[in-house]
């Protein structure tokens, strides 16, 4: 069963702070993953992708990566109203052409 | 950058037609797309993977013979919901990678059909 896990939220931030959001998945074998924003109504927009354990940084957002735990997170620094959407982990799995499973999601409301 | 342009964006249709959406790589060649459906306040859920010049390949509980896909070309794929029921009524998005950057790269995505059946 390939599931990719996250909490549904809302999480509800104020203007400037840091928002956490995380995610778990269950096939080991998985290399890639993603992090995806969908504002409503609209198709998901590429954030940011990890490969590697550890942390990468993109301007505001890192993505962090622990393998062995099975968990990718992706922080917002200086949280935004405009950055207020659902934030979708996706996680390659194994096996043939590479699918790209998505988590249901969180919704982040930055409020200022 | 890669680019993957959908059409329809918006589409309403009475029970019982069908709908075609097509779905094309605009600067680059794909021999394989991804369908997803998305339903109100749920996630993208995967249909199918369309493969060029073969079957797609579909994904557990999709009917193949309700959701048509044609890839017939490296730069169009196309999803055909036959007989459409108001329970049909959902958000397709299709989406491709740029076969250079490997199997591990991200998809990009169409703009998605909203689609209404009445």
């Amino acid at each position: 069963q390939k599931e990719v896990e996250q909490n549904s939220g809302p999480l509800s931030v104020p203007e400037g702070a840091i928002a956490s959001l995380n995610c778990t998945y269950s096939d080991r074998g998985s290399q890639s993953f993603f992090w995806y924003r969908q504002y409503s109504g609209k198709s998901p927009e590429l954030i940011m992708s990890i490969y590697s354990n550890g942390d990468k940084e993109d301007g505001r957002f890192t993505a962090q990566l622990n393998k062995a735990s099975q968990y990718v997170s992706l922080l917002i620094r200086d949280s935004q109203p405009s950055d207020s959407a659902t934030y979708l982990c996706a996680v390659t799995f194994s096996g043939g052409y590479n699918k790209l499973i998505f988590g249901a999601g969180t919704r982040l409301a930055v409020h200022p | 950058g890669a680019v993957v342009s959908q059409h329809p964006s918006r589409v309403i249709c009475k029970s019982g037609t069908s709908v075609k959406i097509e779905c094309r790589s605009l600067d680059f060649q794909a021999t394989t797309m991804f369908w997803y459906r998305q339903f109100p306040k749920q996630s993208l859920m995967l249909m199918a993977t369309s493969n060029e010049g073969s079957k797609a390949t579909y994904e557990q509980g999709v009917e193949k013979d309700k959701f048509l896909i044609n890839h017939a070309s490296l730069t169009l794929s196309t999803l055909t919901v036959t007989s459409a029921h108001p329970e049909d009524s959902s958000f397709y998005i299709c989406s491709a990678r740029v076969p250079y950057r490997g199997g591990n790269s991200p998809l990009h995505f169409g703009n998605g059909t909203r689609l209404t059946v009445t």
